[in-house]
Parts: C-alpha cells; sequence; structure tokens
C-alpha cells in the first residue's frame, strides 16, 4: 500500500461552481479524516468516518460542504458554490483503532489544492 | 475546550544548532494523547511521535527529542545538531480519548529554516 491518496492535487475555480475532492485510504484504515489548512494555519478539523457511517462533523462544514464513503473504503468531499473563502488545502487522512492503542495516528495524503477565483 | 499554542511562527537556525519548539495545550481530561507531525514543502503531514498523557517519560529518537511536562502542560520538541533537511513547518497536536474519532485539534505551526 501506498498510503493514502487525494485526487486531484490541484484545483482552480471560478466562484460558484462545484468541486469533488476524492480520497483513497490506507486499504485496512477503518477510520477516514476531512481536514482544511489555510496559509499559515495548522489543519483544521472537518468530519470522520467510521466505515460507512460519517459520525462527526465540524461548525465549519457549512450545508454547501458535503463527504460521504459510500462503500466504507475511498471518500468524496464535494463543495457547492464555491466561494473565495473556501480556497484552501484540503487534506485527508486515515487510521485504524485496531491496529494501534489508544489515540489514533493519523496518516495525511499530500492534499488537494482549492483557489477560487 | 481544546487548545494547542505554538507561540513560536518562525525560528531561523544554522546548520548543527540546537533547536527547541514550544507546544502549549489547554484540555480539561485527564486521558489525552500529545503528537508532533512535520510538514516539510512537499505539503504532506508526517507523523513523528505520539505520547499519551499518563506517559511523562522524555523520548529520544536520534536527534530529536520530546520533553513533556504536565505541571507545565507542555510538550516541547528538540532538534540537536539542526540540519537543512530539518526545514520545514512542525505542527504539535492534541486529540482526547473519548471523543468520537478523536480527532486532531491542531496549533498554527512553527516554521523552522536551517540553514548552511
Amino acid at each position: 500500500d501506498t498510503g493514502v491518496s487525494q485526487d486531484p492535487r490541484h484545483k482552480i475555480t471560478k466562484r460558484g461552481q462545484n468541486v469533488t475532492f476524492r480520497c483513497d485510504p490506507i486499504s485496512e484504515h477503518n477510520r477516514l479524516y476531512w481536514y482544511r489548512q489555510t496559509l499559515g494555519q495548522g489543519p483544521e478539523f472537518l468530519t470522520y468516518f467510521q466505515n460507512e457511517a460519517q459520525l462527526e462533523k465540524s461548525r465549519l462544514l457549512s450545508d454547501r460542504f458535503s463527504a460521504e464513503r459510500p462503500k466504507g473504503s475511498f471518500s468524496t468531499l464535494e463543495i457547492q458554490r464555491t466561494e473565495q473563502g473556501d480556497s484552501a488545502m484540503y487534506l485527508c487522512a486515515s487510521s485504524s483503532r485496531r491496529l494501534s492503542s489508544g489515540a489514533n495516528v493519523l496518516t495525511f495524503g499530500a492534499g488537494s489544492r482549492l483557489t477560487v477565483l | 475546550a481544546q487548545k494547542v499554542t505554538q507561540a513560536q511562527t518562525e525560528i531561523s537556525v544554522v546548520e548543527k544548532e540546537d533547536v527547541t519548539l514550544d507546544c502549549v495545550y489547554e484540555t480539561r481530561d485527564t486521558t489525552y494523547y500529545l503528537f508532533w507531525y512535520k510538514q516539510p514543502p512537499s505539503g504532506e503531514l508526517v507523523f513523528l511521535i505520539r505520547r499519551n498523557s499518563f506517559d511523562e517519560q522524555n523520548e529520544i529518537s536520534g536527534r530529536y527529542s520530546w520533553n513533556f511536562q504536565k505541571s507545565t502542560s507542555s510538550f516541547n520538541f528538540t532538534i540537536t545538531a539542526s540540519q537543512v533537511v530539518d526545514s520545514a513547518v512542525y505542527f504539535c497536536a492534541l486529540s482526547e480519548e473519548g471523543q468520537a474519532g478523536t480527532a486532531l485539534i491542531f496549533g498554527k505551526g512553527t516554521t523552522l529554516s536551517v540553514s548552511s
């Protein structure tokens, strides 16, 4: 397994357009996270899946954002009617509670950078 | 509420200098976990260390060492004999046991620049 994969790596879009990002986690990991990182800031938690169930959503996740993990494997994050404030790096991470004791160690992907013009 | 503070925004050192990155955290839980991640210019966050709240032993891994002090709510990271390849943004993070998913709360990061 080569780690967490994210696609596309870069996306430039016009304000008002919809965008979708895909994340393929490490295959044996049952937990998947989405984070957002803006310039000069640390990653901020957006949402979390355990298998196919979305168990937690941050207040940062407005109703224009939707995430899915239909079969408990890959996940998509869609942003509808993008705004310039959505410009950020969107990071996906995965982990397995079964493979580690205590808190998960998250393995991050390289991120998908979104620029909204 | 959980909070992680990395007061140093940027640090510049010359190769072979030792450098300490500070991290102060806030939590009401007695069981929690602290992490350090490295983000090199390529952008991918790389896990460095995880420490639970019951283990205050300092840890050393090669040129890296970590000092965990519950009394001051700090989890500082020292790089000994820094190298140019250590240039990156370093993030301290906290998670609390019992939170669904134990999502990480990150500090704002410290940018370390090591020059030759």
